[in-house]
């Protein structure tokens, strides 16, 4: 069946430095792989969006890198500051016209520390 | 603000009582999809409307019903209530056009059954 892991276990890193979270998949071919940022008891809040024909999107501090051969993403959030805690999200979804079926994964909880 | 709106934002319903949930969708977007999201889980995928049809659906038994209104509002409907459905219940809004794939979520409705 088609699994979404990403590090079940917070992820604590300093402010300023370079926060790295993983999402990695088996038994799927996404088209496409989305990263969004959800506060305690919000709804989520999209991100960013990388192509299964793309290597690597930016946005300001932000960075993903897609490798459809590991079946990984990579999501890196540079300078972090501490409004970046949050959990993060990593969503995949087949190419499959105007159904747009999206599977999360459990998320990775970063907390910047001052 | 995503401007997807919710209601109510808590429930407190009985084992086997049913229960409406709304969604009032980003201007302009014309597909609904709704999510359970579990605690400490990513959101799980119930079922999308595109143009007031169920355009998809996840793995979630015929007691979870929905419907979309011409103007692109919607409702979940989940009958015969279980404790397991307990959750927070999320609408997410989209355009459904070709590369136009980010979804805005709504705050969600936080359901408990006892």
């Amino acid at each position: 069946s088609q699994k979404i892991e990403q590090n079940s276990e917070a992820l604590n890193i300093q402010e300023g430095k370079t926060a790295t979270l993983t999402c990695n998949y088996t038994n799927y071919s996404p088209a496409y792989l989305q990263w969004y940022r959800q506060d305690p008891g919000r709804g989520p809040v999209f991100l960013l969006l990388i192509r299964e024909n793309e290597k690597e999107k930016r946005k300001e501090r932000l960075k993903v890198t897609f490798d459809t051969t590991l079946k990984q993403s990579l999501f890196h959030i540079t300078a972090s500051q501490p409004a970046d805690s949050a959990t993060y999200l990593c969503a995949l979804a087949p190419d499959s016209g105007g159904y747009q079926k999206v599977t999360f994964g459990t998320g990775t909880k970063l907390q910047v520390i001052p | 603000e995503t401007g997807v709106t919710q209601s109510p934002t808590h429930l407190i319903k009985t084992r086997g009582q049913q229960v409406t949930l709304r969604c009032s969708s980003q201007s302009g977007h014309n597909t609904v999809s709704w999510y359970q999201q579990a605690l400490g889980q990513g959101p799980q995928f119930i079922f999308q409307y595109y143009r007031e049809e169920e355009n998809g659906r996840g793995n979630f038994p015929p007691r979870f019903s929905g419907l979309q209104f011409p103007n692109y509002s919607s409702e979940l409907n989940v009958n015969a209530l279980e404790l397991d459905d307990s959750a927070l219940y999320l609408c997410a809004s989209s355009l459904n056009d070709r590369g136009t794939y980010e979804q805005y979520f709504g705050p969600g409705t936080r359901l408990t059954v006892t």
